[in-house]
């Protein structure tokens, strides 16, 4: 069950730093996300990715920055960390207009 | 933009018994409406979905009825068993998945012994 994996899996660091969190599909879908689930487990999504280009980019702060160095791969980069940052991101990907959307592991950030 | 809204927040039955989750949805360009169930600890997977040109859809013991004009749709779950025990997740998308799921806020399902 690796066809969508991250790493790392659990991140603990400390607020004003700067992490990163990376995602890789073997899929071979054309179109990657980042979600966000909260502590009450709400799922939001944050970004999607297709064919390197930007499609969707919700009311996140722009200290969160996507990077996709090719279709397989979208990382998130976080930087000047905050609280309000702690919990569990899950990157997706999905091939356009075929259906199902399938979700990564997860990354539990927490922030302290 | 879309707006999922999902009820009940908790759900407990018998072991034995069926379930049913309801979830409405604002925007009438959603063609697509998937549900997920997330273990504790663990990534939400996609247990059945439907598009809009269809009204019900069944796999074993999960089913999901859509109705269009009055914009919900329902997961319902027979002959529960513990292993059945989850958050579960409905979600809409409109177009061909470039805008990514708009999720409800989840049913915690507990089945009782």
């Amino acid at each position: 069950d690796t066809a969508v994996s991250q790493t790392p899996k659990y991140l603990v660091t400390q607020m004003g730093n700067d992490k990163s969190i990376k995602c890789e599909q073997n899929l071979g879908h054309d179109t990657m996300y980042w979600y966000k689930q909260d502590s009450k487990k709400f799922l939001k999504i944050m970004f999607s990715y297709n064919n390197k280009e930007l499609i969707i980019n919700e009311t996140v702060p722009n200290r969160f920055s996507p990077k996709s160095p090719d279709k397989a791969h979208l990382n998130l980069h976080i930087n000047s960390l905050e609280l309000g940052d702690s919990a569990v991101y899950f990157c997706a990907s999905i091939r356009l207009l075929a259906g199902a959307q399938y979700f990564g592991p997860g990354t539990r950030l927490t922030v302290t | 933009g879309e707006n999922v809204e999902q009820h009940p927040s908790t759900l407990s039955v018998q072991e034995g018994d069926s379930a049913v989750i309801k979830c409405t949805y604002s925007d009438s360009a959603s063609n697509y409406f998937p549900w997920y169930k997330q273990e504790l600890g663990k990534r939400p997977q996609l247990i059945i979905d439907i598009r809009s040109n269809v009204g019900e859809k069944k796999d074993q013991r999960i089913a999901v009825t859509l109705n269009k004009t009055a914009k919900h749709f329902s997961l319902h779950i027979t002959e529960t068993q513990p292993e059945d025990s989850a958050v579960y997740f409905c979600a809409a998308r409109s177009g061909g998945g470039a805008d990514g799921l708009t999720f409800g806020k989840g049913t915690h399902l507990i089945i009782q012994p």
